[in-house]
Parts: structure tokens; C-alpha cells; sequence
């Protein structure tokens, strides 16, 4: 079974201030990792994903990722936050196969940005 | 626009009402996606179709939900005799599928259920 944990229900940051949203998975096979950004009364966007290769990876928006299969995770983090970085944000994987499941999504992040 | 286009916006119903909600995936997509979002959690996967074929359908929550995609282009997710508990945003995505390392999913902007 495959899973995705998001700790931290709510994160607060002031404006400029370094973002950390974190990732951990369990899955019994290599996975895709995926980050999502949800807008309200929009639909989600994906920010950036790891299949293979290198493991820092690069979005839009300015954030990054990166895999660490070591410690089965998959933070998300900005350097310096915007207002406009404040929205719900999912963490998500799948098999490598592109397995019949989709995505398994975890219960998101809700990120606030302090002026 | 050419994204992932579900309709309607909202649908509000009364309790034991059945509702039907459409999704017209990305024109070139051959997999599309069901998902359910309720308040504080993240979207549930519900059922997928490679183009006309539903190749995952035992996670949908109960015999009352079906699902159809009769030409491989657009798809309905059914709730029939809809209870207060199907109260959620439904959400549709699409892909080109096929596992590789492309694959990636679009999705909708999702109809928000509410039942009475």
C-alpha cells in the first residue's frame, strides 16, 4: 500500500521568509512524487514532480523539491515567500508504472503568508 | 481554453435526488480520472478510464456511484438517491497515460456538491 503524509496541516511564514512544506512517503515500489497548489475555487496545479534522474527538482514559481529516498521524503521549500504563494498545497505519488490508481494524495498543507 | 472542463460549477440537491456531473478531459488525453475532495482532506481517487474503458472501478465509494465514458472522449459520474454524506467537491483530471515519465495529470476545476 502507498501513502503520503503531510505534516503540518497549517504553515505560516512572513513575507520573504523561507518556505518548508514537508513530504514523507511509504510506497513498496519506487515512486512518482508530485506537488500540487490548490487556489481557491480552482483546480489543482501541479508545481513540480520527481520520476527519475536528479533528485532536486526545480518548479514553477520558484519552488523546489527534492527526493530523498533515504529518509522517504519529498519537502517543499521556496526561498522567500510571496502573498501570492498563499494557497493549499498536496503532496502526492504514484507508481512508477503510472498504476491504476492515480495519484494518492495526502491531506494537503494549508499555507499562510504574513505580511 | 483547452484544459480539463467539468460542468456545473455547483449542483445542490436534496437528499435521495440523483445528480450527474460531466467531465470533458484535455482533447488528446486517453486516461481520465475521477476524484472526491472533502473539507480538510486531500482529493480521493475514485475510478479511471483508458479511453472507453473503466479499468478501476472498486474504489468507488458505494453501488451508487457509477461512472461512464461511452466514447472515450467525455465522461458522467452518477450519484443516485444522493445522501448527506456525498456532500464534496468532485474532481476530474486527465492524461496521456501509458506510465512513462511524462505521465502527468491535468485537472478540473472541480463541482462542488452540496445535498440537502
Amino acid at each position: 500500500a502507498q501513502s503520503v503524509t503531510q505534516l503540518g496541516s497549517h504553515v505560516s511564514v512572513s513575507e520573504g521568509a523561507l518556505v518548508l512544506l514537508r513530504c514523507n512517503y511509504s510506497s513498496s515500489v519506487p515512486p512518482y512524487l508530485f506537488w500540487y497548489v490548490q487556489y481557491p475555487n480552482q483546480g489543482l496545479q501541479l508545481l513540480l514532480k520527481y520520476t527519475t534522474g536528479a533528485t532536486l527538482v526545480k518548479g514553477i514559481n520558484g519552488f523546489e523539491a527534492e527526493f530523498k529516498k533515504s529518509e522517504t521524503s519529498f519537502h517543499l521549500t521556496k526561498p522567500s515567500a510571496h502573498m501570492s504563494d498563499a494557497a493549499e498545497y498536496f503532496c502526492a505519488l504514484m507508481y512508477s508504472g503510472g498504476g491504476a490508481d492515480g495519484l494518492t494524495f495526502g491531506k494537503g498543507t494549508h499555507l499562510i503568508i504574513q505580511p | 481554453d483547452t484544459g480539463v472542463s467539468q460542468d456545473p460549477r455547483h449542483k445542490i440537491t436534496k437528499r435521495g435526488q440523483n445528480v450527474t456531473f460531466r467531465c470533458d478531459p484535455i482533447s488528446e488525453h486517453n486516461r481520465l480520472y475521477w476524484y472526491r475532495q472533502t473539507l480538510g482532506q486531500g482529493p480521493e481517487f475514485l475510478t479511471y478510464f483508458q479511453n472507453e474503458a473503466q479499468l478501476e472501478k472498486s474504489r468507488l465509494l458505494s453501488d451508487r456511484f457509477s461512472a461512464e465514458r461511452p466514447k472515450g472522449s467525455f465522461s458522467t459520474l452518477e450519484i443516485q438517491r444522493t445522501e448527506q454524506g456525498d456532500s464534496a467537491m468532485y474532481l476530474c483530471a486527465s492524461s496521456l497515460g501509458g506510465g512513462s515519465t511524462n505521465e502527468k495529470l491535468f485537472f478540473g476545476s472541480g463541482t462542488q456538491l452540496s445535498v440537502l
